[in-house]
């Protein structure tokens, strides 16, 4: 059982350029959430998506877009990337509205030069 | 103030003690509460979840939750050097369309052999 995938693992991209981070989940979960962690910062949500069809800014969305393919999948989107987008950047999914937690993927390691 | 308070840490201690982690919330309509484990370089697991106040015991893991004092706690017994990780804490409100976890932003522990 896999759980939350994330792809890639790590990305190196220039100040400016574009690239999309898959997610997709094999547990049926209806929710689905990007994350971004940084030292000292914690967790920040970035978009979420409650179900299928529909997608919601959280605390840190500016610079960021994303697409809910279809139940299993959710990519985030970063159009003209920023050195500020340097991060680690989680996936996690959640049965029933968040109910029993949420399951994260691995991370994808971003670094924006 | 921030919603969840949470000591950065780090914590270190010897193979065997006994660990108390802590967070402190101010926000009175948080009903479930969690803990995530978080091993260098991996996305967090879900450790232990409870609702409302009380207690849970999971082998060697036990939660508390003080409602009163806005305040929970994980408690880890005869700790082990592969419990050394970083721990969050997260809770979330009682149903309606508020269902987003808030997090802490983590403990790095460290248990030496």
């Amino acid at each position: 059982n896999a759980g939350v995938t994330q792809t890639p693992k790590f990305q190196v991209l220039k100040t400016g350029q574009s690239m999309t981070l898959q997610c997709a989940q094999d547990m049926n979960h209806n929710s689905m959430y990007w994350y971004r962690q940084d030292p000292g910062m914690g967790l920040r949500l970035i978009y979420y998506s409650a179900s299928e069809g529909t997608t919601d800014k959280g605390e840190v969305p500016n610079g960021y877009n994303v697409s809910r393919l279809n139940k299993r999948e959710f990519s985030l989107r970063l159009e003209s990337a920023a050195p500020s987008q340097t991060s680690v950047y989680f996936c996690a999914s959640s049965a029933h509205r968040g109910s029993y937690g949420y399951t994260f993927g691995s991370g994808t390691r971003l670094t924006v030069v | 103030q921030k919603e969840v308070e949470q000591d950065p840490g780090p914590l270190s201690v010897p193979e065997g003690a006994i660990v108390s982690l802590n967070c402190t919330y101010s926000n009175s309509a948080f009903q479930y509460f969690m803990w995530y484990r978080q091993y260098s370089r991996k996305g967090p697991e879900l450790l232990m979840y409870t609702y409302s106040s009380g207690n849970k015991e999971d082998g060697r893991f036990t939660a508390q939750v003080d409602k009163s004092s806005k305040y929970i706690s994980l408690f880890i017994r005869d700790s082990q050097p592969s419990d050394s990780a970083t721990y969050l804490c997260a809770m979330r409100f009682d149903g309606g369309s508020n269902y987003k976890l808030t997090f802490g932003k983590g403990t790095l522990l460290t248990v030496n052999p």
